[in-house]
């Protein structure tokens, strides 16, 4: 079956530091990929997405880059902010076809913590 | 504007008593889903529905119904049968079930006391 996993976290930087938040997935087919913030006490935001390889997507900043060959999807940032506190999600999600439905599979999730 | 509504934000339950979350969205998507998120998890899918009037199960739907009469609306209920219900729920929806993204609520954080 499908499956994300993300770096353990949590992760602690100060403002202006480097991100990068590793995530690998296993899928069948060719899935789309997308990281999800979570501010505290609220619902899911979608940050970016890539629906194939080779795909880079990007938004406030953050990026990350669709790796067919090492099944990966990797966020990263290059100055973090206080504001990018969070909770990042990452995410597959099949196309349609064969007995997918479509949904989305999520990584557990990694606390960021950026200090001033 | 559109977007997905969940209500109520908070919500107290006596253990042992059945609870309903609402869900709506003016998105016109045609699948719609229930997630469970515990502190320090992921989200777990409990249920979803790719059209009215049909709805599967999804890893976690043991002590949790729903229903899906309209295609805006998605509730669900938690049942005595539940466990363990204390969590945040959130719903979201999506389009269709290809590889677009979904798009979530702002979560229903249910206590059981």
């Amino acid at each position: 079956g499908n499956s994300v996993t993300q770096m353990e976290g949590p992760v602690t930087l100060s403002e202006e530091a480097f991100l990068t938040i590793n995530c690998t997935y296993t899928a069948t087919g060719y899935p789309s990929l997308f990281w999800y913030v979570q501010y505290p006490g609220e619902g899911l935001q979608l940050l970016l997405k890539a629906t194939k390889a080779d795909d880079k997507g990007s938004n406030k900043g953050f990026e990350a880059t669709y790796r067919k060959e090492t099944t990966s999807f990797h966020l990263e940032k290059g100055s973090v902010q206080v504001s990018d506190s969070a909770v990042y999600f990452c995410a597959l999600r099949r196309g349609a076809g064969g007995t997918s439905y479509g949904k989305l599979t999520f990584g557990q999730g990694t606390i960021l913590t950026v200090h001033p | 504007d559109g977007g997905i509504t969940q209500s109520p934000k908070y919500l107290f339950r006596k253990e042992g008593q059945n609870v309903t979350l609402s869900c709506e969205q003016n998105l016109n998507h045609d699948a719609m889903y229930w997630y469970r998120q515990d502190p320090g998890q992921g989200l777990r899918l409990i249920y979803y529905s790719q059209i009215v009037n049909d709805f599967q199960k999804g890893d976690i739907a043991e002590g949790y119904s729903v229903s899906r009469e309209k295609k805006e609306s998605f509730p669900l209920t938690v049942t005595s049968a539940q466990k363990n219900p204390t969590a945040f729920y959130l719903c979201a929806s999506s389009p269709d079930r290809g590889a677009t993204e979904a798009f979530f609520g702002q979560g229903t954080r249910l206590t059981v006391v």
